[in-house]
């Protein structure tokens, strides 16, 4: 298994309140996702990163930032919880030399109330 | 933005019975990967296909990249319990440059269900 955690694995918390999901990898690899995955969608594309500090919207990015300070960390931060932000969170990585592969996390269970 | 349809949503089998299941595309893509995802747990790389026509195997998994780079297809042959779970394919057009280098699109998945 590839090294990924995601912390924490389930939060509840209530409309309108910040909320952080971080996700940690031990492979050193230079590219991170996190994804959403929701029932009959699949999984989508929040933010990604492509190195330190370097990070790019993907398709369902309202709502949500992103921070990476160093390699193995990336974190999600809602800023202003909804209740259709709801959701299973994915974070994966890739590396450089073959980013097509992408490796997945255990995912965090968010539900805002 | 590109699309991915995969079919059927969901599939109820027998023990020992094979599958079929496909994704297709508005658009071209480089790569096509197959996901299985158990639950509760992140989704797992099973098979990963890089050029047209491509047929690749992993053990009771056989995966085809289309030759018209817009469809892949997944076949499991004599299905077990274990099996059940969900699937989803992924594409990626890796010449799409710049940031964008990388980038997935996912079908919605197969839910595979297997009766012993």
């Amino acid at each position: 298994d590839a090294g990924i955690t995601q912390s924490p694995r389930h939060k509840v918390t209530e409309t309108g309140t910040p909320v952080t999901l971080r996700c940690h990898q031990t492979e050193n690899h230079r590219y991170m996702y996190w994804y959403r995955q929701d029932p009959g969608h699949g999984l989508r594309l929040i933010h990604y990163s492509y190195g330190v500090k370097d990070t790019d919207k993907g398709e369902v990015s309202d709502g949500y930032s992103v921070s990476r300070s160093k390699t193995e960390d990336f974190l999600l931060t809602l800023e202003s919880a909804t209740s259709s932000q709801t959701s299973v969170y994915f974070c994966a990585i890739s590396e450089v030399t073959s980013v097509r592969e992408q490796y997945f996390g255990p995912g965090t269970r968010l539900t805002v109330t | 933005g590109q699309q991915l349809n995969q079919s059927p949503q969901s599939m109820f089998i027998q023990e020992g019975e094979d599958v079929s299941m496909n994704c297709t595309s508005s658009s071209i893509f480089n790569t096509w990967l197959w996901y299985k995802q158990d639950p509760g747990e992140g989704p797992v790389l099973l098979i990963a296909l890089y050029k047209a026509g491509e047929l690749t195997s992993n053990g009771r998994l056989t995966a085809q990249f289309g030759i018209t780079r817009k469809d892949s297809f997944l076949n499991i042959s004599a299905s077990i319990p274990s099996d059940v779970g969900i699937y989803f394919c992924a594409g990626q057009n890796r010449y799409a440059g710049g940031t964008s280098y990388g980038k997935l699109t996912f079908g919605q998945g197969t839910i595979l269900t297997v009766h012993p």
